[in-house]
């Protein structure tokens, strides 16, 4: 079975600096797609960026990039120019069979 | 807004009770997946459906039912509520049968309460 490892529970970063977030999976399968989902305040689960195994290239969206390491089973999440509105849990999810399997999340505070 | 719709936000119901969470997916999507997130916990997968058809399982309990129906809404069903089933339930949507290939789009959830 798939499993999602996230090792920070909380993690927190001054306002304009850069954070990196981690997270492990464990799989047998050689195509995947991973994810990082942040879910602030709302609840509302909103998709950050999104990863193709079979892509080498790191997916990149404006401050949000990943370091994914696929022979080491990683994708961490790195938030550039931390923002207030970053303030979130952010989760990391595998996505293999067509279902997401999450880690249990990384609640990031962003200090002033 | 994803355009995936869930109701009632809010539900508050004693043990022992039944619910009906109901789910609206983006026009135009035949798959929806339903997820359960207990306090401060990762999303647990339950259930998809795509057009009208069981596509895959996962830790759904025996007393939780699901179906979607012909017009594509679904209806995730609870019974015999127990204190430990107060969670917020996801309902998500995407336009295929494989995920990987298309985004899921979350609703804004239902909050059950069990008291």
């Amino acid at each position: 079975a798939q499993t999602v490892t996230q090792s920070q529970p909380e993690m927190s970063v001054q306002e304009a600096e850069t954070v990196t977030l981690s997270c492990t999976y464990d799989t047998s399968e050689s195509d995947y797609y991973l994810f990082w989902y942040k879910q602030p305040p709302s609840r509302q689960m909103i998709l950050v960026i999104r990863q193709e195994a079979y892509k080498q290239q790191n997916a990149t969206e404006n401050r949000f990039s990943v370091n994914f390491q696929k022979a080491a089973k990683s994708f961490s999440l790195k938030i550039s120019d931390s923002q207030l509105g970053d303030a979130a849990m952010y989760f990391c999810a595998y996505d293999g069979n067509e279902k997401l399997t999450f880690g249990t999340g990384t609640r990031l505070t962003i200090i002033p | 807004d994803s355009g995936v719709t869930q109701t009632p936000k809010h539900l508050i119901t004693a043990t022992g009770q039944r619910v009906t969470l109901r789910c609206s997916p983006r026009s135009g999507d035949l798959s929806v997946y339903w997820y359960q997130q207990s306090l401060d916990q990762g999303l647990q997968f339950l259930i998809q459906y795509y057009n009208g058809e069981e596509r895959a399982k996962g830790n759904i309990l025996e007393r939780f039912s699901a179906q979607q129906f012909p017009d594509l809404h679904s209806e995730l069903n609870l019974s015999s509520l127990e204190l430990g089933d107060s969670a917020l339930y996801f309902c998500a949507s995407s336009p295929g049968g494989r995920s990987s290939y298309n985004e899921q789009f979350f609703g804004p959830g239902t909050r059950l309460t069990v008291l």
